[in-house]
């Protein structure tokens, strides 16, 4: 594609479900970013892959926060047990490089998740 | 701790003029910086980056000012147009150390251009 790809562009969830978000990043990207912005607040980082090795999560709120690229392309992020406070837009970005000197990133639109 | 914020949180300016967008950082090991603009329902799309070796990169229509020194960077828009009314976010990003390869973004600056 084009772009980013994310899917479901909107997600409505009870609280205590699980949720599944899908990221398609630009093909041949290398790294991959999941960031998590409130309403009206810049977006904060969750986590970073590259190729399939995740190599920091130190974003990641809790436990009940997941992300997998198990073939180096397609990337899910799974929040188990919703809550309130995890409403947000869910951005994925990629880059075609390891980030070391080019930190350009390609962002989706989001996934907008509402934890009711 | 580390921050990196926006004086205003929002911004009108009438269509055809100049706007500048600040934004104050607070630390010093970041080496790389970022402007961002977000349409409503969008990602954030890259505008302009600067690393800390230069005080100044222009693009087309925008310029990027480092000021290292107050710890400032700002974001110049020439001639305004209806399709630069957006929120717009700077991101900072420290020297390479092992897993920092996060940007940090600031909270943003709403910009409404007026015909």
């Amino acid at each position: 594609g084009a772009g980013v790809s994310q899917s479901p562009r909107y997600k409505v969830a009870k609280r205590g479900q699980d949720v599944a978000l899908r990221c398609d990043p630009i093909s041949g990207h290398v790294s991959l970013f999941w960031y998590q912005q409130a309403l009206g607040q810049g977006p904060e980082f969750l986590t970073y892959f590259q190729n399939e090795a995740q190599l920091d999560k130190s974003g990641l709120p809790s436990d009940r926060f997941f992300a997998e690229r198990p073939e180096g392309s397609v990337s899910t992020l799974k929040i188990q047990r919703t809550q309130q406070e995890d409403s947000a837009v869910y951005l994925c970005a990629s880059s075609p490089t390891r980030t070391t000197t080019n930190e350009k990133l390609f962002f989706g639109s989001g996934t907008q998740l509402s934890v009711l | 701790g580390e921050s990196v914020g926006l004086h205003l949180p929002t911004l009108s300016v009438q269509e055809g003029d100049n706007s500048i967008i600040n934004c104050a950082y607070s630390n010093s090991a970041s080496d790389y910086f970022i402007w961002y603009k977000q349409e409503s329902g969008k990602g954030p799309q890259f505008i302009i980056d600067i690393r800390s070796n230069m005080d100044k990169r222009q693009g087309q229509r925008v310029t990027v000012l480092l000021n290292k020194t107050v710890k400032h960077l700002s974001l110049q828009i020439a001639a305004t147009q209806p399709g630069d009314s957006a929120v717009y976010f700077c991101a900072e990003k420290k020297k390479r150390i092992q897993g920092a390869q996060k940007l940090v973004f600031g909270q943003g600056t709403r910009l409404t251009i007026n015909p």
